[in-house]
């Protein structure tokens, strides 16, 4: 699977739309792009995933460059509920688990 | 419900002792999965399970033995605990042509 790249941290005030960058320059064609979070030691969340197009769900939306070699994940409307680290996978098949790099901690702010 | 469990939440034993952690899920997936967090928050995965058949083994020492009586659990037996144990172990389950795999809230194994 392609390697990942997240900055370490971020900060977001709160109400404001957190974009989290990951790039993932060597990823292949078959290959999707997955984020997760972790809040705090509780298991791993999955968020949204997608192949080339856009996609947005009730948590964020996922733009993927036309190259695909990069990614963004925006959480419009951040809360302190949506303080934790974010996991940009790439990843080719269901049947392959699931591998974790460091991550960005978002940390939202009041 | 929760859809995946893990039993207990909480262990802490001493060094030389074996012990079991449990994982049930209740999504009817196909797919299991054993992680290890360590103190550094890394998260690597250990096992995978498909149909209760090992699939991947991550070079994980062999005191680590899962074992999956059927598809809805796969438990992890560790023997000999070893300080270097201490970690947090999160079950993981996801089904074939579905992408999102849901974990367990994490087993906090700490060995004295």
């Amino acid at each position: 699977d392609a390697k990942t790249t997240q900055p370490p941290s971020m900060d977001c005030a709160e109400g404001r739309a957190a974009n989290l960058p990951c790039n993932h320059s060597t990823i292949s064609g078959n290959e999707y792009v997955y984020w997760y979070r972790q809040i705090h030691s509780q298991g791993p969340q999955y968020i949204i995933h997608g192949l080339k197009n856009n996609e947005t769900n009730e948590m964020a939306s996922l733009i993927i460059t036309e190259d695909r070699k990069s990614s963004t994940l925006i959480l419009p409307h951040a809360t302190l509920r949506d303080t934790a680290v974010y996991y940009c996978i790439v990843r080719v098949a269901w049947l392959k688990p699931l591998v974790f790099g460091k991550g960005t901690r978002l940390s939202v702010i009041a | 419900d929760t859809a995946v469990s893990q039993t207990p939440k909480y262990l802490v034993t001493q060094m030389g002792n074996d012990k079991s952690i449990k994982c049930e899920q209740n999504l009817g997936h196909d797919t299991m999965y054993w992680y290890k967090q360590d103190s550094k928050k890394f998260l690597k995965i250990m096992f995978s399970y498909n149909n209760k058949e090992l699939i991947i083994n991550e070079t994980v020492p062999n005191r680590f033995s899962p074992k999956s009586p059927d598809k809805a659990h796969l438990n992890l037996h560790i023997n000999s605990l070893e300080l270097g144990d201490s970690a947090v172990y999160f079950c993981a389950s996801s089904q074939e042509g579905n992408t999102e795999a849901f974990f367990g809230q994490g087993t906090r194994l700490t060995v004295v």
